[in-house]
């Protein structure tokens, strides 16, 4: 599929398991982003990168770890799931050369139990 | 810290009238300003990228303007239609990152 594709979209799973989330684009851009979005809070950046192996926290970085080996993926991942950490996440992608524009995916829906 | 308001929180209008939506900024220092739409529990679509060397973006039935000095972005959308129903956030990129800055959107809702 074109454009920017997050998997899985929906996920339910417990306290202090491990969970990933995928994140792949196909336009190459070199800038991606995760945001968690809760009402109340809106939209907070989580960490960023801006080509592969170049990554950095955003607003609400903790119990978050991302890698990004490969340009068109930038997988998060909760070490230990809180419930806290139930919320809708966002990838994003852009391009400098594009004026930074940013592009959505559909989001994942996680709930922690 | 740059901080990002939208106000109204929420809107409802009648079909056919003109839209207003407002978007102030804390820092001028910004690089763009974009616009978003969400519809209920789906993703974020773009709306308009407004450049900081340009004063407004134009697309259709809507238009954007930007005066960076006073820290302010409008969308306005012509005629208004039931479809235009959603949320509408406005963000700034204020680094070479291109990290955005929301702001908390506001609600709209276009009665038939």
């Amino acid at each position: 599929d074109a454009g920017i594709t997050q998997s899985p979209r929906y996920k339910i799973t417990e306290t202090g398991r491990q969970v990933t989330l995928m994140c792949h684009q196909t336009w190459s851009h070199s800038y991606m982003f995760w945001y968690r979005q809760d009402l109340g809070h809106g939209l907070r950046l989580i960490y960023y990168s801006a080509a592969a192996d170049i990554t950095d926290k955003g607003e609400v970085p903790d119990g978050y770890v991302v890698s990004r080996s490969k340009t068109e993926n930038f997988p998060l991942t909760l070490e230990s799931a809180t419930r806290s950490q139930t919320s809708v996440y966002f990838c994003a992608s852009s391009e400098w050369d594009l004026g930074y524009e940013q592009y959505f995916g559909p989001g994942t829906r996680l709930t922690v139990t | 810290k740059q901080e990002v308001t939208q106000i109204p929180a929420a809107l409802s209008v009648p079909e056919g009238e003109n839209l207003v939506l407002n978007c102030s900024f804390t820092d001028s220092a910004i690089y763009n300003l974009q616009w978003f739409r969400q519809d209920p529990g789906k993703g974020l679509t773009s709306l308009l990228l407004i450049q900081s060397s340009q004063r407004e973006q134009t697309s259709g039935r809507l238009n954007a303007s930007l005066d960076k000095s006073s820290g302010r972005s409008t969308l306005y959308i012509a005629a208004s239609q039931p479809g235009d129903s959603a949320t509408y956030l406005c963000a700034v990129i204020a680094d070479s990152w291109g990290k955005l800055q929301f702001g908390a959107g506001t609600q709209v809702v276009v009665t038939p």
